[in-house]
């Protein structure tokens, strides 16, 4: 069973915040939040992950609310290639099997 | 760093041939993972090494087997293809602890056809 739960599809104008909701409701106490994107058929490629504290890097930031019960992943200003479909999944330590759900489709119109 | 290298890129097969996938990461990770996606899907899960010398099954195992051959390269292979495996395959890897993150680094992937 998915660990997360995702919109099947979005879409956002260029130049805006994009904001792809995830829910993961199960979540342990150990357990990390990482997103993922995956353009076109190419391999997922990793954007970022948290434990509790909001992060930003580069590419996107993630809010992760008090009670880690779900997260956003933020594209401060979406362009048209992030258009992809963006996975968020849950785990780690040792037994932390990486499962992905369908994603959320994201389409950056001009 | 070439990262995770899956060869070949795109492969077609006949019914009931075999073939061998193969994938190699240059990033010291213990972990190596196969995923399989098909149209409109995500990815599932079809074998994973959790380190070298161990392999499990994931969601999807049926019709595959997997040599996990040193720590660098995980193989999977086909012994008999069918049409249902028609898809897109991924190799990933990951460098597994108890505390630090676990993110993945996918290949490009092999695009194989059974006919």
């Amino acid at each position: 069973d998915a660990k997360t739960t995702q919109p099947p599809s979005m879409d956002c104008a260029e130049g805006r915040a994009a904001n792809l909701p995830c829910n993961h409701s199960t979540i342990s106490g150990n357990e990390y939040v990482y997103w993922y994107r995956q353009i076109h058929s190419q391999g997922p490629q990793y954007i970022i992950h948290g434990l509790k504290n909001n992060e930003t890097n580069e590419m996107a930031s993630l809010i992760i609310t008090e009670d880690r019960k779900s997260s956003t992943l933020i594209l401060p200003h979406a362009t048209l290639r992030d258009t992809a479909v963006y996975y968020c999944i849950v785990g780690s330590g040792g037994s932390y099997i990486p499962t992905f759900g369908r994603g959320t489709s994201l389409i950056v119109h001009p | 760093n070439a990262g995770v290298t899956q060869t070949p890129k795109f492969q077609v097969l006949k019914t009931g041939q075999s073939m061998t996938l193969q994938c190699a990461q240059d990033m010291n990770h213990n972990s190596m993972y196969w995923y399989r996606q098909d149209p409109g899907m995500g990815l599932r899960l079809i074998y994973y090494s959790a380190s070298e010398g161990t392999t499990d099954k994931g969601e999807v195992p049926n019709g595959y087997n997997v040599s996990r051959l040193n720590k660098r390269e995980f193989s999977l292979r086909l012994e008999s293809a069918a049409p249902s495996q028609t898809s897109v395959y991924f190799c990933a890897s990951s460098e597994v602890s108890l505390t630090e993150d676990e993110k993945l680094f996918f290949g490009s992937g092999t695009q194989l056809s059974v006919l």
